[in-house]
């Protein structure tokens, strides 16, 4: 079974422009989240869809942010015009809907390693 | 509002002998912790979890440890291996599915 995959692994651009991350959770998985680590802080929870919805997108730094899941399947994560406190790795999760433990075992992609210059 | 905190960023052991990571939370309304371990670039992987109406769970070498009243939680490593090298990051969770992550903890299992 594939995993979460993530495109690209790295991407460097100067401050105000627009980049644009993608996700490919596991087949299957309703439930998708996008987490950001800066410098080796906590990773924070950015939003989670629920196939093609919004279920919270509570952890959304601002209007620069937008993410979308159209069809429920992949992802794409759009900053734009970026500035230089976006650097940072940027991690998308899937999960399947269950009750009991794991309890939401969620299952990390690789990550993309933002640079704004 | 950090809500998951690890307070130690390292931890260096030898092989052979017992890992203690530890974890401090705010939220009473979490009702379930994880552990995830993370290599350097990958993303982090699931290793193990706990209900928030127990108080210990074990899996092999890794066992983790809840004290509800302290609002604490511990990951043992026994016995401590070369390839248990990585971080270790401390998560929470409640109904609403998202996790809450601590700053991770790097442990480094030598010789």
């Amino acid at each position: 079974e594939a995993g979460v995959t993530q495109f690209p692994s790295h991407s460097v651009i100067e401050k105000g422009q627009t980049v644009t991350l993608r996700c490919d959770p596991i087949s299957g998985h309703d439930n998708l989240y996008w987490y950001r680590r800066v410098m080796g802080k906590e990773i924070k929870f950015l939003l989670h869809f629920v196939k093609e919805s919004k279920q919270d997108e509570s952890g959304m730094p601002n209007n620069r942010f937008l993410a979308e899941r159209t069809g429920g399947t992949y992802s794409t994560l759009k900053v734009q015009p970026a500035e230089l406190e976006d650097s940072g790795v940027y991690f998308c999760a899937s999960s399947q809907d269950r009750a009991g433990p794991p309890y939401n075992e969620q299952f990390f992609g690789p990550g993309t390693r933002l640079t704004v210059l | 509002d950090q809500q998951v905190k690890q307070n130690s960023p390292s931890l260096s052991v030898q092989e052979g002998r017992i890992s203690i990571l530890n974890c401090d939370y705010t939220n009473s309304m979490f009702d379930y912790f994880l552990w995830y371990k993370k290599y350097p670039a990958e993303g982090p992987t699931f290793l193990i979890s706990i209900s928030s109406i127990k108080d210990k769970n074990e899996d092999g070498r890794f066992t983790v440890f809840l004290n509800k009243s302290a609002k604490h939680l511990s990951l043992h490593i026994v016995p401590s291996q070369p390839g248990d090298s990585a971080v270790y990051f401390c998560a929470a969770g409640s109904n609403d599915y998202k996790l809450s992550f601590g700053a991770g903890t790097t442990v480094t299992v030598r010789a």
